[in-house]
């Protein structure tokens, strides 16, 4: 019975570099979040995605960022030219249907930027 | 901006004793909220939710309380145990069929054996 699955669980970027995030949802979940935590805070919602499309990007910032949900295999979080204040906890969810479903968490891949 | 927020950042309780964890929202259109744990270095694990047309949702050990008349949540905790201790969040979507979860900062409840 696998939950969500994030890899990698920790990733270290310098600054400038590329960093890729995967998520795969639980099984028969085809709608997936990400959501970024700092330390000692709550989540925060960046982008919504279902099979092949961006429901919402919303929350995500407008540069270096993108993210996509192929119709095979995982969903990729890109960060590019990574800086300093990119370093947070990304964590991925997964729900059965849009709206009012609780969201299933992974356990995130911690970023740090030196 | 409307956002969630709970009224106690730490909560330390005896082993055995009941725990109640607060939260005050402020979007009068959400309509779906859910209670986390989220343990050191793991990911929020879902506990409980509730919709806005119920006032009370029970789980094994745990209570969810929701008042919209002055838009307050709380989460009920019976026989707390040390494996309860981590931190709680709270989250509410924005309004019918919203996807965003917000979330509040959490309340660090910690078990006295």
């Amino acid at each position: 019975n696998a939950g969500v699955m994030q890899n990698p669980r920790h990733l270290v970027r310098r600054r400038g570099q590329e960093a890729r995030l995967r998520c795969s949802p639980m099984k028969g979940h085809s709608h997936v979040y990400w959501y970024r935590q700092l330390p000692e805070e709550g989540l925060k919602f960046m982008v919504y995605l279902q099979k092949e499309n961006i429901i919402d990007e919303s929350g995500m910032p407008k540069e270096r960022f993108s993210a996509e949900f192929p119709k095979e295999g995982p969903s990729i979080l890109r960060i590019q030219q990574v800086v300093r204040g990119d370093s947070a906890a990304y964590f991925c969810a997964s729900s059965m249907a849009r709206g009012n479903q609780p969201q299933h968490f992974g356990d995130g891949t911690r970023l740090s930027i030196l | 901006g409307e956002s969630v927020g709970l009224h106690l950042p730490t909560l330390s309780v005896q082993e055995g004793d009941n725990s109640i964890i607060n939260c005050a929202y402020s979007n009068s259109a959400s309509d779906y909220f859910i209670w986390y744990k989220q343990e050191s270095g793991k990911g929020p694990q879902f506990i409980i939710d509730i919709r806005s047309n119920m006032d009370k949702r029970q789980g094994q050990r745990v209570t969810v309380l929701l008042n919209k008349t002055v838009k307050h949540l709380s989460l009920q905790i019976a026989a707390t145990q040390p494996g309860d201790s981590a931190v709680y969040f709270c989250a509410e979507n924005s309004g019918a069929g919203s996807y965003q979860l917000t979330f509040g900062k959490g309340t660090k409840l910690s078990v006295i054996p």
